[in-house]
């Protein structure tokens, strides 16, 4: 069973420029979940999708937005980067339980 | 508030040494996950296990075993006779209903296992 994918795996913008970051989970599951994983900062929630819908956000300015397909695939959008936004960015599946999520490799998005 | 305390930032083992991995969590929540994922230099975190509030009894799967106490909100995370594979960052990381079960996780500890 293939798992969760994320595209591209690496991104380079410059700061003031908008960044598009994707999402496929694995097959069955309706959930997915963005994390940021600054250097030193851990892993910080970002979004999560479940059906279609956001269901909650983390504490993140609204330059940070996504949204999640019919096919439960979803995307990450970040306007007007800043240099802070560098970072790994993690995408996690699950079947509706968000008790139990399954993670992707990650975008690593670098702004110079 | 819920909030996950790894204290160990950094540990150094030589390979076939036992090592543990300290996770202390504080939530108010009666029904509440914890969690230990494990970040190879991949990237991915790949998801070991789950326990639930209502759950204390230990665990065991093959090298890996942990600890659950209530008592003093810990769940450490032991690997006996450790390999140079098992060298990765270590989340330990805890859902609960007060956060609607958004997990919160630790800063991590980086293991490094020498051959």
């Amino acid at each position: 069973e293939a798992g969760v994918t994320q595209s591209p795996t690496h991104l380079i913008k410059t700061r003031g420029q908008q960044a598009t970051l994707r999402c496929s989970p694995i097959s069955g599951h309706t959930s997915v979940y963005w994390y940021q994983q600054a250097l030193g900062l851990g892993l910080q929630f970002l979004l999560w999708y479940d059906e279609g819908e956001e269901r909650n956000r983390g504490n993140f300015p609204p330059r940070f937005s996504g949204r999640q397909f019919p096919n439960y695939s979803s995307e990450l959008n970040v306007n007007a980067l800043e240099l802070e936004d560098s970072a790994l960015y993690l995408c996690a599946s699950s079947p509706g339980d968000w008790t139990e999520q399954y993670f992707g490799p990650g975008t690593r998005l670098t702004v110079t | 508030a819920q909030k996950v305390t790894q204290a160990q930032t950094e540990i150094s083992v030589v390979e076939k040494e036992d090592v543990t991995l300290d996770c202390v969590y504080e939530t108010r929540d009666t029904t509440y996950y914890l969690f230990w994922y494990k970040q190879p230099p991949s990237g991915e975190l790949v998801f070991l296990i789950r326990r639930n509030s209502f759950d204390e009894q230990n665990e065991i799967s093959g090298r890996y075993s942990w600890n659950f106490q209530k008592s003093t909100s810990s769940f450490n995370f032991t690997i006996t006779a450790s390999q140079v594979v098992d060298s990765a960052v270590y989340f330990c990381a805890l859902s609960s209903s007060g956060g609607s079960y958004i997990p919160t996780f630790g800063r991590g500890t980086s293991l490094i296992v020498h051959p």
